[in-house]
């Protein structure tokens, strides 16, 4: 298995455009979930996913922020517009439910993004 | 509010000899803890875990100490090794829940 792929691995945009962060999770794996990487915060948990549906979006921090999984295979986190603060490194993990205890998640190589 | 603090975000040690990272937690529903080592460039990736009715789990150079009472655990690598250089991060959880709870990492160096 390739293991969770994820694009673009780095991506500058400017202030107040829109970005869009991709994700591919391990096949079979029935859960996903976007993190973010801060000095300040280390890894937030922004989004789950269970079977393609959001459990909990509590850790998104704003309306700017918008998650989607339209099958089990892909998942998306877009952000617009996107602003300077939102610059981070931003992971996506999948696993199977009751492994996650075990064995934890698999994590992507994760996508930095600035913005400038 | 950091629920799994790290309050050492670095820590030099030489090659051979111990490294100890530590880890505080604050929610007494934990039940679940991991530690996950990430390499630069690269996604974390899972190194050991223990559960609340343990106090001791150990993976060959990797020792997971837990002390509910004190709500802390601490990640031994015995002896350590150049390559074992990377962030650390702990991670915490309950049982029949599906999302982790991070701190903000340890960066451990290994002199050789």
């Amino acid at each position: 298995d390739a293991g969770v792929i994820q694009s673009p691995r780095h991506e500058v945009t400017e202030m107040g455009q829109e970005v869009t962060l991709r994700c591919k999770p391990i096949s079979g794996h029935d859960y996903l979930f976007w993190y973010r990487q801060t000095m300040m915060r280390g890894l937030e948990l922004l989004i789950y996913f269970n079977n393609n549906v959001p459990i909990d979006d509590s850790g998104m921090p704003e309306d700017r922020f918008s998650a989607k999984m339209p099958n089990a295979s892909f998942s998306t986190l877009k952000i617009q517009p996107s602003e300077p603060r939102d610059s981070a490194v931003y992971f996506c993990a999948s696993s199977l439910v009751g492994s996650s205890l075990s064995y934890g998640y698999t994590f992507g190589s994760g996508t930095r993004l600035t913005v400038v | 509010d950091q629920q799994v603090k790290q309050n050492s975000p670095s820590l030099s040690v030489q090659e051979g000899r111990i490294s100890i990272l530590n880890c505080d937690y604050t929610n007494s529903m934990f039940d679940y803890f991991l530690w996950y080592k990430k390499y630069p460039a690269e996604g974390p990736t899972f190194l050991i875990s223990i559960s609340s009715i343990k106090d001791k789990n150990e993976d060959g150079r990797f020792t997971v100490f837990l002390n509910k009472s004190a709500k802390h655990l601490s990640l031994h690598i015995v002896p350590s090794q150049p390559g074992d250089s990377a962030v650390y991060f702990c991670a915490a959880t309950q049982s029949g829940a599906n999302n982790l709870f991070f701190g903000t990492g340890t960066r451990l160096t290994v002199i050789p």
